[in-house]
């Protein structure tokens, strides 16, 4: 069963509208990801955390912006969004390090961009 | 650098049919590797994971998966699928960057 809540599930906006995708875990994981994940298509890693005040980008670059306050906390926040930024976005978290460790992964965000 | 492919976009097979999801590595480094299971309208699940030690790995709802070195490879099989397998499996690879790369899935459909 998993500890790790994303909201909203899917969000359909219109272009420029700032968003913001949430993502909390109740384990207590230090460590925190943000997958985009298209059809087809690898996922790809946008933006990590090691822990509170650290946040790091991930392989693919992106136009989110990410922040860590609180440990279970890890939102995304698209200023301005655009038809571009349509993906599924998803929240993972671990304890050990991505080599070895298993990520456990939200059930996604879905956005739409019109 | 490290890749991962998954040959086979979709694998359509029969309910109780045996099946093997296949995924190929380059990696010129020691690796470790993973499968993924992703349910319809879900987030991903750890199916079995290969960190060391013996080459076949035994997961989740009969799964299991063999660690071919010279072959580089790590193909994941069941020898009688249930339709409730069906969904979209993901192999993974990481090296001592601590990167994790995914490859691009592979939808299995069981049909009854």
């Amino acid at each position: 069963e998993a500890d790790i809540y994303q909201t909203p599930r899917y969000l359909v906006i219109g272009t420029g509208k700032k968003i913001t995708l949430e993502c909390s875990q109740t384990m207590g994981h230090d460590k925190m990801y943000w997958y985009q994940q298209d059809p087809g298509m690898e996922l790809h890693l946008i933006h990590y955390s090691y822990g509170v005040n650290s946040t790091e980008k991930g392989d693919l670059s992106s136009e989110s912006t990410v922040s860590r306050i609180r440990t279970e906390h890890f939102p995304l926040t698209l200023e301005s969004a655009r038809p571009s930024h349509t993906s599924q976005y998803l929240c993972a978290s671990s304890t050990g390090s991505r080599r070895t460790g298993e990520l456990f992964f939200g059930e996604g965000s879905r956005l739409t961009v019109l | 650098a490290q890749s991962v492919t998954q040959l086979d976009s979709q694998v359509p097979v029969f309910e109780e049919a045996p099946v093997e999801l296949r995924c190929n590595y380059s990696s010129s480094v020691s690796v470790y590797l993973f499968w993924y299971v992703q349910y319809p309208n879900q987030g991903l699940q750890l199916l079995l994971k290969y960190l060391s030690g013996s080459t076949l790995v035994k997961g989740i709802n009969g799964f299991e998966a063999e660690f071919n070195k010279s072959q580089t490879s790590f193909h994941l099989r069941k020898p009688s699928v249930h339709i409730s397998d069906t969904a979209e499996y993901f192999c993974a690879v990481s090296d001592n960057t601590d990167k994790l790369i995914f490859g691009t899935g592979t939808r299995l459909q069981v049909f009854p």
